[in-house]
């Protein structure tokens, strides 16, 4: 089992629909959890930030962390055309590397 | 604030040759700075991580005579691509973290290299 699990898409919705990104994980010491965006032939792009469990909200997006059943999720209201990028979750440990998943192809029509 | 670059943006070379690729944080110090490499489709596969000062820890798997990392100060990162062959070519992407934000990695825009 990899020790982070993300269903690489695509992903097609209609602009304005809601938009759910999940991430499964096997490491129950992982402690921060993170989502970037990444464009085509660019860097990842630092989107939402969380320590431990819980949600973060920033904007359309919500980043939501269950550690008991060790499951991620990002969620993107009124999705945009401009949302269509590649989506990837990471986390880690304190002191160890960041463990990415394999993204989440999203687009968006208008 | 929190902004990474990296030069060049792209480069092509002839096999053999070797390539410099830098990475730079521009307002902040990067006190530790990662190479990732990501291959189409593929998600960023981590090859090595400097600390200021100190000498880079490889992944196992990456070739440390092939792919020389340099940290020489707290805002400046280089990875040096030696006797480049095409199997080499791929995007480069480094990231930055501070000691303020230890856990948070920025990333810079990436480098494609191609090797002909």
């Amino acid at each position: 089992q990899k020790e982070v699990e993300q269903d690489p898409g695509p992903l097609s919705v209609p602009e304005g629909a809601i938009v759910s990104l999940n991430c499964t994980y096997s490491n129950s010491a992982f402690q921060y959890f993170m989502w970037y965006r990444q464009y085509s032939r660019k860097g990842p792009e630092l989107l939402m930030y969380t320590y431990s469990s819980g949600n973060k909200e920033d904007g359309r997006f919500t980043a939501q962390v269950d550690k008991s059943s060790k499951y991620i999720s990002l969620f993107i209201r009124d999705s945009q055309p401009s949302d269509s990028a590649t989506y990837l979750c990471a986390m880690m440990q304190a002191g160890t590397a960041l463990i990415f998943g394999k993204g989440t192809t999203l687009s968006v029509s208008s | 604030g929190a902004v990474v670059s990296q030069h060049p943006s792209w480069v092509i070379c002839k096999s053999g040759t070797s390539v410099k690729i830098e990475c730079r944080s521009l307002d902040f110090q990067a006190t530790t700075m990662f190479w990732y490499r990501q291959f189409p489709k593929q998600s960023l596969m981590l090859m090595a991580t400097s600390n200021e000062g100190s000498k880079a820890t490889y992944e196992q798997g990456v070739e440390k005579d092939k792919f020389l990392i340099n940290h020489a100060s707290l805002t400046l990162s280089t990875l040096t691509v030696t006797s480049a062959h095409p199997e080499d070519s791929s995007f480069y992407i480094c990231s930055a973290s501070s000691v303020r934000e230890a856990e948070t990695q920025y990333f810079g825009p990436g480098t494609r290299l191609l090797v002909l």
